[in-house]
C-alpha cells in the first residue's frame, strides 16, 4: 500500500499527558499537511512542511503543538499538556507539490479523559 | 470568518438522479479548488479539482463548475448511485498555500 499511513489510528489519553502521532507520506510526496477535524466540521489547517522546512502554521497551532519532519520524510506531530479540547481527529495528508490534489491518511483519532 | 461554506448539510437524492452539492466562498485570491468525499472512519478522497482559469471540469460521473464572478461551485455527479452516498468537502487554495475546507455536506443516495 504506497497511500498516507497514520499511527496510531485511535488514542485514549489522560489529560495532561503529551502525545505524538507519526504520519508517513507517499514516497515523493514533497508536501505534508497536518489537519485537525471535529465532529460536523471540515478538515481545519494546522500546519504544512514543503520537505523539511515549515512553512506555514495555523493560530489553532497552540504552543503546546509542535510538527516536525526530519529528512523531509515522514512526519510527528506532538501535543504536549494535552487538554478536553484536543479530542478530535488528526489527519495527515501528502501531496506532489503547490496545487496539487491532496491525498490523505485515515487519521488519529485522540480522546481525552 | 468562515471562507468555503456549504450550506446545506445534507442532500437526499434518488438513485439515477442527478446529485447537485454547492459551495460559496469569500476570499477571492483563491485560485484552486477541490472536491472530497468521506466515507466514515477513513480520511478524505480526492475527488475532482478546478483551477480558476477555467470554469468546468469534468471526470467521469463527476464535473465541478465554477462561477468566479458569484465566488461559487458546484460538484454535479450523473447519474446518482449508492456507493456516492457520503460526506462530501470542498475546499480552496490561494497561490499553493494552505486549504480551506468547507463543513461538508452529507449525501444520500436512495435506491
Amino acid at each position: 500500500d504506497t497511500g498516507v499511513s497514520q499511527n496510531p489510528r485511535h488514542k485514549i489519553t489522560k489529560r495532561g499527558q503529551n502525545v505524538t502521532f507519526r504520519c508517513d507520506p507517499i514516497s515523493e510526496h514533497n508536501r505534508l499537511y497536518w489537519y485537525r477535524q471535529t465532529l460536523g466540521q471540515g478538515p481545519e489547517f494546522l500546519t504544512y512542511f514543503q520537505n523539511e522546512a515549515q512553512l506555514e502554521k495555523s493560530r489553532l497551532l497552540s504552543d503546546r503543538f509542535s510538527a516536525e519532519r526530519p529528512k523531509g520524510s515522514f512526519s510527528t506531530l506532538e501535543i504536549q499538556r494535552t487538554e478536553q479540547g484536543d479530542s478530535a481527529m488528526y489527519l495527515c495528508a501528502s501531496s506532489p507539490s503547490a496545487n496539487q490534489p491532496q491525498h490523505f491518511g485515515d487519521g488519529t483519532r485522540l480522546s481525552i479523559l | 470568518d468562515q471562507q468555503v461554506k456549504q450550506n446545506s448539510p445534507s442532500l437526499s437524492v434518488q438513485e439515477g438522479r442527478i446529485s447537485i452539492l454547492n459551495c460559496d466562498y469569500t476570499n477571492s485570491m483563491f485560485d484552486y479548488f477541490l472536491w472530497y468525499k468521506k466515507y466514515p472512519a477513513e480520511g478524505p478522497t480526492f475527488l475532482i479539482s478546478i483551477s480558476s482559469i477555467k470554469d468546468k471540469n469534468e471526470d467521469g460521473r463527476f464535473t465541478v463548475f465554477l462561477n468566479k464572478s458569484a465566488k461559487h461551485l458546484s460538484l454535479h455527479i450523473v447519474p446518482s448511485q449508492p456507493g456516492d452516498s457520503a460526506v462530501y468537502f470542498c475546499a480552496a487554495s490561494a497561490y499553493g498555500q494552505n486549504f480551506v475546507f468547507g463543513p461538508g455536506t452529507r449525501l444520500s443516495v436512495l435506491p
